[in-house]
């Protein structure tokens, strides 16, 4: 059973269109992320979600939307799709039940977004 | 504001040999948690080891070890009779004790290829 799932594992689009990326974990965590690495790896974390609510938004353009249906899901949607927002996107999981940094952040398996 | 260098953005070595990796950190917390993470040229990111600040005993498992000093605000990653699977980038990261790990920080990552 994978811990946390993304979806779609592979995503190559057109600059100005629309697409989500769905990520899932079944680990029971209070707390989900979203991050994304650049060409040189670099990872930067962009939104974290407690419970359903969000409680880190980096500085990353209004055209990234995360929503989180419930404590299991955090979708990330990208809008107008530009050519700098290839990269891969990792969702990670914490249980954070405490809110505490000390927690560990379990990943998924990465998204890899071209945009063309 | 807190801070994780991997000074080493590429090692070599030759199977068998042992290589180690340094992270160096800064951070103005006294309570704080350092961690590694494995990404292997598939992409995902693999849990290695958290540590907190006040627990300065070395660790091992396996082929692994880990020295964390904190009077030298490091914690090296000691890989012993490297193999080829261990080909991998690794990253050292950084989580304050706050909130819902919204600090958790990673180095630029070091990529290390073990040849055969």
């Amino acid at each position: 059973d994978t811990a946390v799932s993304q979806t779609p594992k592979y995503l190559v689009t057109q600059m100005g269109n629309d697409k989500s990326i769905k990520c899932e974990q079944n680990l029971g965590h209070d707390t989900m992320y979203w991050y994304k690495q650049d060409s040189k790896k670099f990872l930067k974390i962009m939104f974290s979600y407690n419970n359903k609510e969000l409680i880190i938004n980096e500085t990353v353009p209004n055209r990234f939307s995360p929503k989180s249906p419930d404590k299991a899901h955090l979708n990330l949607h990208i809008n107008s799709l530009e050519l700098g927002d290839s990269a891969v996107y990792f969702c990670a999981s914490s249980q954070a039940g405490l809110g505490r940094g000390q927690e560990t952040q379990y990943f998924g398996p990465g998204t890899r977004l071209l945009v063309l | 504001a807190q801070k994780v260098t991997q000074a080493q953005t590429e090692i070599s070595v030759v199977e068998k040999e042992d290589v180690t990796l340094d992270c160096v950190y800064e951070t103005r917390d006294t309570t704080y948690y350092l961690f590694w993470y494995k990404q292997p040229p598939s992409g995902e990111l693999v849990f290695l080891i958290r540590r907190n600040s006040f627990d300065e005993q070395n660790e091992i498992s396996g082929r692994y070890s880990w020295n964390f000093q904190k009077s030298t605000s490091s914690f090296n990653f000691t890989i012993t009779a490297s193999q080829v699977v261990d080909s991998a980038v690794y990253f050292c990261a950084l989580s304050e004790d706050d909130n819902y790990g919204q600090n958790f920080v990673f180095g630029p990552g070091t990529r290390l290829s073990v040849l055969p």
